[in-house]
This record gives structure tokens, sequence and C-alpha cells, in this order.
């Protein structure tokens, strides 16, 4: 079956820097890649999210760059405010049934 | 338009118990599904409801079932509660997008559900 992983795990940016968050899946045939943002106590979040027939996806702040041959795919967030503060979570799925396979999580702090 | 929502919002069980957690999907969602998630850990998996019937189902044994109802709401039951099923259980819901489009996720708050 799929298997994300996702690091780093922890990353620390000063505020106004920019954060990377990578993942990487096992299964080729996933064709769905969202990323959601969990603040403490709350529930996961949509925040962008890319197809496989597209190579980048940009929403503002926040961009999703997916390399398919490498089986990995990136969350970038420039100009970081302390409200970026969260826990972020890759996922994959391959479609029917839409089984998402969460990666393990990257806690994101914004320092002031 | 209200989101996806779940109850209780927290439960305290003893070993041994049996549970119920209840979900309603977004407006407009057929599909819903179950997450277990632990402390410091991304989402796990359980099962998915689609026309009242479990579509695929994750690694969880089963004690773990479910239940969808023709309004799209769904519950998830567990019995014999393991002091390892303490988590968060988080309810998605999404629209059906056939064979090979993927929808989006919309989660709901969740569940904290603490067996002692």
């Amino acid at each position: 079956g799929e298997n994300v992983e996702q690091h780093p795990s922890t990353l620390s940016v000063q505020e106004g820097d920019s954060a990377v968050i990578k993942c990487t899946y096992s299964d080729s045939a996933s064709n769905y890649f969202p990323w959601y943002k969990q603040e403490l106590g709350k529930r996961p979040q949509l925040i962008i999210d890319i197809r496989s027939n597209v190579g980048e996806k940009k929403d503002q702040r926040i961009a999703v760059t997916l390399n398919k041959t490498a089986k990995h795919f990136s969350l970038h967030i420039t100009e970081t405010q302390p409200e970026d503060s969260a826990v972020y979570f890759c996922a994959a799925s391959a479609g029917y049934g839409q089984n998402f396979v969460f990666g393990p999580g990257t806690r994101l702090s914004v320092l002031p | 338009d209200a989101g996806v929502t779940q109850s209780p919002t927290h439960l305290i069980k003893t070993r041994g118990q049996q549970v119920t957690l209840r979900c309603s999907p977004k407006s407009g969602h057929d599909t819903v599904s179950w997450y277990q998630q632990a402390l410091g850990q991304g989402p796990q998996f359980i099962f998915q409801y689609y026309e009242e019937e479990e579509r695929q189902r994750g690694n969880f044994p089963d004690r773990f079932s479910g239940h969808q109802f023709p309004n799209y709401s769904s519950e998830l039951n567990v019995n014999a509660l393991l002091l390892g099923d303490s988590a968060l259980y988080l309810c998605a819901s999404s629209l059906d997008g056939g064979p090979v489009y993927n929808s989006p996720l919309h989660f709901g708050n969740g569940t904290r559900l603490t067996v002692t």
C-alpha cells in the first residue's frame, strides 16, 4: 500500500522567512496530493492541493510543487507569519474510494 | 452552510466498553470517511462509507465498525475498548468524484476518546 514520508518533523523559522516541507510517496498510482494545516485542538484544514497533471500550484503565500518521477511533493510558505504556526500534514490518494494516506506531520513554529 | 459536525466532542470510557461516535457531513457531500489520530501523529484511515456501504477499509480490527444512513450521516462504533484506542477520531466528508477524480476531505472537529 501507499506510504507517505514527511520531513522535517519540526521546523522553526523567523517571521518573514520561507518554510519548505517535503513529502515522498511510494505508490505511483497516487494522483492527488493535498496539504492540511492543523492548529492546536482544531480540525485539519485544507490549505492547498495539487493533481498529478500539474507540476506547480500557487495561492498567495503558499505554493506546492510535484515531481512525479521522483515521487515527491513539497509545500512552500513565503513571508511566514506567526499565525502560520501549526502542524502541517501532506497526504496522497490514488483515486477511487479516496483513501488518503497522511504523512506524520511537520510542526512549524514561526518566531516573531 | 454547516460544515462537518461530530458528536460528542469528548468521551471517557472504561476498557472493555463500547462507544458510538456520530458524524454529519458537509451539506452536499455523500461520502464519509473516519480517521484515527493518535497524539503527535497523522490521521490513520479507518474506513469509508458511500451509498450506505463500507467502500474501503484500513488496517483496523473488526472491533471497529460503522454505518451510513440515507441522509449521509454516519456512525463509528468501537467494541471492547482497549487503552490503545484512546485518540482523536476525525470524520471527513467529501463528494464522490468517480473512479478518477479525487475530492478534498473536509474534516470535523473530532471526538476525543479517552479509554481508562
